[in-house]
């Protein structure tokens, strides 16, 4: 089992939709929980992080995170065109390792 | 612009042959990582030093090579090259060392193509 899965997409939504990226992971030590926006041919940038379970918000932006299940979530509210690129997870454990997921395309139709 | 540049851009080799890619950090940032992202296993981590120590090793293989200098750029040597090693190839840096979020800057990558 892969420490960290992402359904890859591609994900295209009309302008002003709810957007909904998702991962799940394997192993419980993991602490940190990060997402990532790439966009296309440059390198990736953080977007927000969460530390444990909870949700934490950033404007159009939430991540949440429930370790119970094991689930990562980031919602984008009133998605822009300008969101368009690709969302990795990454999530770090008690080394300085990042593991990331395999990144989900989202494009966002004006 | 993260602060981390990578040289060169683009890169077109043949099998067999040896490149090397250069990565400088961002200023003040002790810890170099280096990324290898394809499209079918997304982004691979592959090496990380801090102040000019080898610190993790992950999915790199052994005609892979890097090295971290005292001005604390980096490079990526990669031998015997094949088809299969073409991709993006990112470093990344950080001020940590670990015991807390590590958050990685990433530079603009290097475009590896083997034909």
């Amino acid at each position: 089992q892969k420490e960290v899965e992402q359904d890859p997409g591609p994900l295209s939504v009309p302008e002003g939709a709810i957007v909904s990226l998702n991962c799940t992971y394997s192993n419980s030590a993991f602490q940190y929980f990060m997402w990532y926006r790439q966009y296309s041919r440059k390198g990736p940038e953080l977007l927000m992080y969460t530390y444990s379970s909870g949700n934490k918000e950033d404007g159009r932006f939430t991540a949440q995170v429930d370790k119970s299940s094991k689930y990562i979530s980031l919602f984008i509210r009133d998605s822009q065109p300008s969101d368009s690129a690709t969302y990795l997870c990454a999530i770090q454990g008690g080394s300085e390792k990042l593991v990331f997921g395999k990144g989900t395309k989202l494009t966002v139709n004006p | 612009d993260s602060g981390v540049t990578q040289t060169p851009k683009h890169l077109i080799t043949a099998t067999g042959q040896r490149v090397t890619l250069r990565c400088s950090p961002r200023s003040g940032d002790l810890s170099v990582y280096w990324y290898q992202q394809s499209l079918d296993q997304g982004l691979q981590f592959l090496i990380h030093y801090y102040n000019g120590e080898e610190r993790a090793k992950g999915n790199i293989l052994e005609r892979f090579s890097a090295q971290q200098f005292p001005d604390l750029h980096s490079e990526l040597n990669l031998s015997s090259l094949e088809l299969g090693d073409s991709a993006l190839y990112f470093c990344a840096s950080s001020p940590r060392l670990a015991g807390g979020l590590e958050t990685q800057y990433f530079g603009p990558g290097t475009r590896l193509l083997v034909l």
